[in-house]
């Protein structure tokens, strides 16, 4: 079955660095999410993407986060200053279809801020 | 706004059957997806409803009634490998699959 892949599995940054979190959606899909769960907690929403641009943002996603497609098959999301608080799993996910449609998830980046 | 309801934790016995409640307000409705995540772990994909009734799909079924915003997750002949979280997720009127905090299930022998 095809996946969702991302890399790194663990990043391990220091506070105010930029981090850039990358993934490969599947190849015919046209959807794409970005998703955070802070340890213990609820998978939360942080972006969805589609024909190049933002579709949707959660209040999680003020200015210090930013996505971007910068080929045909990456999808990245970038932290411009880490903060303690963004230490979480992140999971990029995608899907081929708005709604109705299940979200297909990689496996997560373990970002860790010290 | 959105509120989605699942216990916290359950616990069940190998064999056994066990049913995972969820509640859920939103401001529209596209649909609700159970899916399962194990410690450390994606989630992966279970069941879909966006019509009422029963959806049936081998030991687990999912079941869902708009009118009362309820849906409920039925694990049959239940196994140790099924002890993980089952999450409640509704598709509103965005583009976002919203999550609930999880049903922590422990499956003992």
């Amino acid at each position: 079955e095809p996946e969702v892949t991302q890399t790194p599995s663990h990043q391990v940054t220091q506070m105010g660095q930029e981090v850039i979190l990358r993934c490969v959606p599947i190849s015919n899909h046209l959807y794409f999410y970005w998703y955070r769960q802070i340890l213990g907690q609820k998978v939360e929403f942080l972006v969805s993407f589609y024909n190049n641009e933002i579709s949707e943002k959660s209040e999680i996603f003020d200015d210090q986060f930013s996505v971007e497609r910068p080929d045909g098959s990456n999808f990245t999301l970038k932290i411009r200053s880490t903060k303690l608080e963004d230490s979480a799993m992140y999971f990029c996910a995608s899907s081929d279809d708005r709604g109705g449609e299940k979200l297909f998830f990689g496996s997560g980046t373990q970002l860790s801020v010290l | 706004g959105q509120n989605i309801d699942q216990p916290t934790e359950m616990t069940a016995t190998e064999g056994a059957i066990v049913q995972i409640n969820c509640t859920y307000q939103t401001s529209g409705f596209n649909g609700l997806f159970w899916y399962q995540q194990h410690a450390g772990e994606a989630p992966t994909f279970l069941s879909y409803n966006v019509l009422d009734g029963l959806e049936e799909k081998g030991r687990f079924s999912s079941f869902l009634s708009r009118s009362k915003g309820y849906s409920y997750l039925l694990l049959k002949e239940l196994q140790m490998k099924d002890s993980a979280s089952y999450l409640c997720a509704v598709w509103d009127t965005g583009t976002a699959l919203i999550f609930g905090k999880g049903t922590t299930l422990s499956v003992s022998s």
